[in-house]
């Protein structure tokens, strides 16, 4: 089975400071998909950025940018110049290729912005 | 452009008792996934229907079973409830054209169960 890990439970960042929040996922396929998902306390999860497996550049959105290391099987989430706005908690999220839209998540990085 | 809706928002039940929670998906959309977040932890997976059948189905009982409606609205029944039932339930949509899965899913606001 799939599994997603993200180690860090809580992070905190300054406002306009930059954060990286790690995963990593355990799969024997080659092709998949990669998401990160934030969920404001509202707990309506909205994406923020996705990255196909098959694909070796980076993923970007706007102050949004991810660093895939395949090899490795980590899938780290980079926020840039963060915002206040960007306090959540932070899903991994990884879909199986020719599954319909089946997601494993990992347990979340909760995401504090300081003043 | 309504996005996925769900109902209700809150729900309190008592061990044993049965409960219907609601979703709408997205306009444009076909395929209805529910998943159970407890307390704390990430969604996990229960099933997926499309054109009316369940299609895929993650690890949980026989107690949870859902329905796809025409309109492409879908319901998640759980039977014989359990304390440990309670958790935040998603619904997300996305859409399948020709065997193609659009792979971005939408998600609703959730209902919170709870089980006493």
């Amino acid at each position: 089975a799939q599994t997603v890990t993200q180690s860090q439970p809580e992070m905190s960042v300054q406002e306009a400071e930059t954060v990286t929040l790690s995963c990593t996922y355990d799969t024997s396929e080659s092709d998949y998909y990669l998401f990160w998902y934030k969920q404001p306390p509202s707990r309506q999860m909205i994406l923020v950025i996705r990255q196909e497996a098959y694909k070796q550049q980076n993923a970007t959105e706007n102050r949004f940018s991810v660093n895939f290391q395949k090899a490795a099987k980590s899938f780290s989430l980079k926020i840039s110049d963060s915002q206040l706005g960007d306090a959540a908690m932070y899903f991994c999220a990884y879909r199986r290729p020719n599954t319909g839209n089946q997601f494993y998540f990992g347990t979340g990085t909760s995401l504090t912005v300081i003043p | 452009d309504a996005g996925v809706t769900q109902s209700p928002t809150h729900l309190i039940k008592t061990r044993g008792q049965q409960v219907t929670l609601r979703c709408s998906p997205k306009s444009g959309h076909d395929t209805v996934s529910w998943y159970q977040q407890a307390l704390g932890q990430g969604p996990q997976f229960i099933f997926q229907y499309y054109e009316e059948e369940e299609r895929q189905r993650g690890n949980f009982p026989d107690r949870f079973s859902g329905h796809q409606f025409p309109n492409y609205s879908s319901e998640l029944n759980v039977n014989a409830l359990l304390l440990g039932d309670s958790a935040l339930y998603l619904c997300a949509s996305s859409w399948k054209r020709g065997g193609l899965v659009n792979y971005e899913q939408y998600f609703g606001p959730g209902t919170r169960l709870t089980v006493t």
